[in-house]
């Protein structure tokens, strides 16, 4: 299996709500990533887990919150988000790095709309 | 500052012609580069991955070239197809510390005409 898996594709949502992204990997990977892409730029990193401990946090609003319950899941949890966080949030998963390739595999991505 | 600069920003060539397709990268301490290609709301791709050593790297019709010393990479495609038509992303890994950081590119937004 080498494929990224990220529930739901599509979400629409209001500023009140709750609601959480999932992403899910089954190639052994150690380390996974959330990124934000807004329309026609590039992904922007968000957060990294390594060994399902959170290592990287890109100054990320607090109304995003990541967990990684295993090594194979990552959650991003959503609350009283505005209608500038409406973009393509995209998972991914590698290797830990330990020089050379560490390739990212990315997932089809989730669409996000904030009214 | 760390920047990796692609060009053209968009290109439009007839099914079956080939285009080339360039990133320069000011990136350091460089680890490697690679090129994704992205479909319109989809996830990226990869393509091809190469490091400091590597001069070329081909992926069916896709090939990638790296000129370290430059700071140069194009991603050659041939005889194009009316699938090519997406993003092509050229994203620069830097080391950093322990860990790494992948610095994107803008993309070359390419449309493949019949």
């Amino acid at each position: 299996d080498t494929e990224v898996t990220q529930t739901p594709k599509h979400l629409v949502m209001g500023m009140t709500n709750k609601k959480s992204l999932k992403c899910e990997q089954h190639m052994g990977h150690r380390a996974m990533y959330w990124y934000k892409q807004k329309a026609k730029k590039p992904p922007e990193l968000m957060f990294v887990y390594s060994y399902e401990k959170l290592s990287i946090n890109e100054s990320v609003p607090s109304r995003f919150s990541p967990e990684c319950p295993n090594s194979s899941l990552l959650n991003l949890h959503l609350h009283a988000l505005q209608p500038e966080d409406s973009a393509l949030y995209l998972c991914a998963s590698s290797q830990p790095l330990a020089g050379g390739y560490n390739e990212q595999f990315f997932g089809p991505g989730t669409r996000l709309t904030v009214l | 500052k760390n920047q990796v600069e692609q060009s053209p920003q968009s290109l439009i060539i007839l099914e079956g012609k080939n285009c080339t397709l360039q990133c320069n990268y000011t990136v350091s301490p460089f680890s490697n580069l690679r090129w994704y290609k992205q479909d319109t709301g989809r996830g990226p791709v990869s393509l091809t991955i190469m490091t400091f050593s590597e001069n070329t790297k081909s992926n069916g019709r896709y090939t990638a070239t790296l000129d370290a010393d430059t700071k140069q990479s194009s991603l050659h495609i041939t005889a194009s197809q009316l699938s090519d038509s997406a993003s092509y992303i050229c994203v620069v890994t830097k080391k950093r510390d322990s860990s790494y950081k992948l610095i994107f590119g803008s993309g070359t937004r390419l449309l493949v005409r019949p």
